[in-house]
């Protein structure tokens, strides 16, 4: 059966650290793994990742991908209150039905 | 500006009566998805349309149709909404099956 993992499944920090999300996955006809944040509304998209090793970045975030290992991180450096969301991780499952399969999602609050 | 739209924001319906919730996109894109996202739970794929072709995920409920008319437009239909139906619905697009997928909002279910 298809899953995704996510830990630690919730984060508090300060303001202005540096945090690693983490994200395991088994999914079948893997074509790509997605980083979405979720505030009080839908999921934002962050990040896809296809291929193994090369990094991502946007701002202060960034995410990599390790098709060996299954597994993928993102980071997020200097850390601010808007970050302050549910991170979600998501395999997609690619041929006909395209689905993705989320992971339960890491909760980050970050005080001032 | 928002290009994934759903409406309503909100919805409350009374248990066994059928409700329906909409989604619109400006991105004309062919991909258009729906998912139930219940409270601390991972978004569950319902069904997705690849152009005008339906396709229903095998766990998804006979009670949950869809219904999509045109390339802008996608419905879900929930002909007797039960309590257990109380949820996010999330409506998703993307241009095609590799491409990331974009969500609107979400309605908020409420059940009586």
């Amino acid at each position: 059966e298809d899953k995704v993992v996510q830990s630690p499944l919730s984060l508090v920090v300060h303001e202005g650290d540096t945090v690693t999300l983490n994200c395991s996955y088994e999914v079948t006809n893997f074509r790509s793994l997605l980083w979405y944040k979720q505030e009080k509304k839908a999921p934002t998209f962050l990040f896809m990742l296809t291929s193994s090793g090369i990094e991502k970045k946007s701002g202060r975030l960034s995410s990599i991908l390790d098709k060996k290992e299954l597994f993928s991180i993102l980071n997020i450096t200097a850390t601010q209150t808007g970050d302050s969301a549910i991170y979600l991780c998501a395999g997609d499952h690619g041929g006909a039905t395209n689905k993705l399969i989320f992971g339960t999602g890491t909760l980050l609050a970050v005080q001032p | 500006d928002a290009m994934v739209i759903q409406n309503p924001r909100y919805q409350v319906t009374q248990f066994g009566k059928p409700v329906t919730l909409s989604c619109s996109q400006t991105l004309n894109h062919n991909v258009m998805y729906w998912y139930q996202q219940k409270s601390s739970q991972a978004p569950k794929l319902l069904f997705h349309y690849y152009d005008k072709d339906f396709n229903n995920e095998a766990d998804t409920p006979d009670n949950f149709q869809s219904r999509r008319p045109n390339t802008s437009f996608c419905f879900l239909d929930i002909r007797s909404p039960g309590l257990g139906d109380a949820a996010m619905y999330l409506c998703a697009t993307s241009r095609d099956r590799e491409r990331p997928q974009h969500f609107g909002d979400g309605t908020r279910l409420s059940i009586l």
